[in-house]
């Protein structure tokens, strides 16, 4: 199994470009997760989504938007990007349960926005 | 501040020594969970302890939960080179059953 991975490993977009980051999951997981992580901080929650169809803001959406079309993909867009933006995102997946379970995470992918 | 609060910030020891780390947080949990990120790497999950444990192994790891006192430790025996990496508490809020809250992290460095 190749658990979680994510498509690019690496980008650089020009400031108002747009980009979409692919993660796939192959263990059949409900949840799904994209996180950013910035130098020296831990993972901010961007947005997440608890099945095929579903998605669902966390603690930073604003600049992002996704999709899970699929159970096995999950979809994050870039409409506009900013320098801000900058930073190492992470896509996550877990089963479901009455608490969470651990996460399984991808490899990340390296976004620079000039 | 963050739900979740590692302590140190960065930890520099000599191998074959213990390693500790402390996450403290503010809400009620349902489970913490510790987590590993080598260099430029995805997080590895390390272990998961629920609210009603107060004390779990694995391997050369011990992970100590005082709800009370609304912290967590996590203790790596005979630290190895290869165990160089930066360690994040995560707490699962006891009002989601998906969402984690991530610490911002222990550097933790164990020289040869």
């Amino acid at each position: 199994n190749a658990g979680v991975t994510q498509t690019p490993k690496f980008r650089v977009l020009k400031t108002g470009q747009s980009m979409t980051l692919l993660c796939a999951q192959d263990m059949n997981h409900e949840y799904m997760y994209w996180y950013r992580q910035d130098p020296g901080m831990g993972l901010r929650l961007i947005h997440y989504s608890v099945g095929e169809g579903t998605t669902a803001k966390g603690e930073v959406p604003d600049g992002y938007n996704v999709s899970r079309l699929k159970k096995q993909n999950f979809l994050l867009g870039l409409e506009s990007a900013a320098p801000s933006q900058t930073s190492v995102y992470f896509c996550a997946s877990s089963p479901p349960g009455l608490a969470p379970h651990e996460q399984f995470f991808g490899p990340g992918t390296r976004l620079t926005v000039l | 501040s963050q739900q979740g609060e590692e302590d140190p910030q960065a930890l520099s020891i000599q191998e074959g020594e213990n390693a500790t780390m402390n996450c403290s947080y503010k809400t009620s949990i349902n489970n913490l969970q510790w987590y590993r990120q080598n260099s430029g790497r995805g997080l590895v999950h390390l272990i998961l302890i629920r609210s009603n444990e107060r004390e779990k192994h694995s391997g050369r790891l011990r992970v100590t939960l005082d709800t009370s006192k609304k912290s967590s430790s996590l203790l790596i025996t005979a630290s190895r080179a290869a165990d160089t990496a930066s360690y994040f508490c995560a707490t699962a809020l006891s009002d989601s059953s998906y969402k984690l809250i991530f610490g911002s992290g222990t550097r933790l460095l164990v020289r040869p």
